[in-house]
């Protein structure tokens, strides 16, 4: 099956640092969305994207549809403790039932 | 992740045994899900369901099988367990199509030996 490739696979920050991460697929999708996954925890949605070139920010989390339709990014501004987990993205298509995951992002 | 309940929580099986893993929801949703997390490898489609009654296949669905008898409920069934299917366990449900209404149980962390 199909899965989405994100990097970096995992990284270490000073709390404080931004964080940059990404997402790209061989084909494209018209819904991009971000989880996060706490330890011990089912993912939960961060920020959903419906169109190519979206940006659109949570709070100090701010993320972007690519103009491809490929790709997503994801930015988290001054990290904090509690933003440490695993960040998936996961793409799909209306009239799918399906989400196509990333492989995820440690941090 | 209030109203996705998934029991149990963890289990260890020995190769051969069977079980089932529930999955229980409370939010009147008509899509449920089974994924299963191995590291490295996000989250992959089992089986899923489009409605009471109703189940299909997804990514991964060998070794797997599932029931949706109540709308409320989803049942994913290992009728002989192998150590391959050692993994994490999520269920999932969402009012239409996957994306920003799916909620996610906490997980079924499942051992087979």
């Amino acid at each position: 099956g199909q899965q989405l490739n994100q990097s970096p696979q995992s990284m270490f920050i000073q709390e404080g640092e931004d964080v940059s991460m990404n997402c790209t697929s061989s084909s494209i999708f018209n819904t991009w969305l971000w989880y996060k996954q706490d330890p011990g925890e089912g993912p939960v949605l961060l920020i959903a994207l419906y169109k190519a070139g979206e940006l659109t920010s949570n709070g100090r989390l701010t993320a972007q549809f690519g103009i491809t339709r490929k790709d997503s990014f994801l930015n988290i501004s001054a990290s904090i403790p509690s933003d440490v987990g695993i960040y998936f993205c996961a793409g799909s298509n209306f009239g799918n039932e399906k989400l196509t995951f990333g492989t995820g992002t440690r941090l | 992740n209030a109203g996705v309940t998934q029991t149990p929580k963890f289990r260890v099986l020995k190769t051969g045994q069977s079980m089932t893993l529930l999955c229980a929801q409370d939010m009147n949703h008509e899509y449920m899900y089974w994924y299963r997390q191995d590291p490295g490898m996000g989250l992959r489609l089992i089986h899923y369901s489009v409605g009471e009654g109703t189940t299909a296949k997804g990514e991964v669905p060998d070794g797997y099988n599932v029931s949706r008898l109540k709308k409320q409920n989803f049942l994913l069934g290992l009728e002989s367990a192998a150590p391959s299917q050692t993994s994490v366990y999520f269920c999932a449900s969402s009012y239409w199509i996957s994306g920003n209404t799916i909620y996610f149980g906490e997980g079924s962390w499942l051992t087979v030996v």
